[in-house]
């Protein structure tokens, strides 16, 4: 069955930089767009990236443009988050979350379990 | 950018009630619509796609309806296990946009 487990998360101080990753199972990552979505404690969900299925295509939301980079590696089947220059307003769970198609930026039809991120001084 | 409005932000009813949640979009999104359900503590789950489309597994009192700006999720004989947060989320054009939730509890 489809699992996809994050890693990385962890207590970090604002302005510094980390990587999330998340593995996936189950099916062949390369076939699917993938997507990063965020929740902050006791908020509604906030999507933060989404990349194509051979990484082709990468889109971002506006509250980390700029800081947030997203990438795959197919042959690892893994998808990754790179966070520079957090802020403690990224604060959150992060999920990653299986789009049905390829192209990605369309809907979520698997979720991880997700990893917190805090941040704070 | 495209806002996405649910409403209520929460209602409470009875074992059995049909419950209606609403979600309202700024501009024509035609029908790139998803429902999704997050019970307390977990990760949220797929219900619908393509507004009114059940996603597999998802039981048959869940239905979707609207297109264009105006959408509508409705639990038809709402169970103890439907105690959960709703969200909608539009996919016409990045970036994908969520509405604020619903929480529904039973009375």
């Amino acid at each position: 069955q489809v699992q996809l487990v994050e890693s990385g998360g962890g207590v970090v101080q604002p302005g510094r930089s980390l990587r999330l990753s998340c593995a996936a199972s189950g099916f062949s990552l390369s076939g699917y767009g993938m997507h990063w979505v965020r929740q902050a404690p006791g908020k509604g969900l906030e999507w933060v990236a989404d990349i194509s299925y051979d990484g082709g295509k990468e889109f971002y939301g506006d509250s980390v443009k700029g800081r947030f980079t997203i990438s795959r590696d197919n042959s690892r089947n893994t998808l990754y988050l790179q966070m520079d220059s957090l802020r403690t307003e990224d604060t959150a769970v992060y999920y990653c979350a299986r789009d049905p198609y390829g192209s990605g930026s369309y809907y979520f039809d698997h979720w991880g379990q997700g990893t917190l991120v805090t941040v704070t001084s | 950018d495209i806002q996405m409005t649910q409403s209520p932000s929460s209602l409470s009813a009875s074992v059995g009630d049909t419950v209606t949640i609403t979600c309202r979009a700024s501009q024509d999104i035609n029908d790139f619509l998803a429902w999704y359900q997050q019970k307390p503590g977990k990760v949220p789950r797929l219900l619908i796609y393509d507004a009114s489309t059940l996603q597999s597994g998802v039981p048959f009192r869940f239905s979707g309806s609207g297109s264009g700006t105006d959408f509508t999720l409705t639990i038809s004989s709402l169970q103890p296990e439907d105690v959960a947060t709703y969200y909608c989320q539009k996919y016409n054009s990045v970036p994908l946009t969520f509405g604020g939730g619903t929480k529904v509890e039973i009375k």
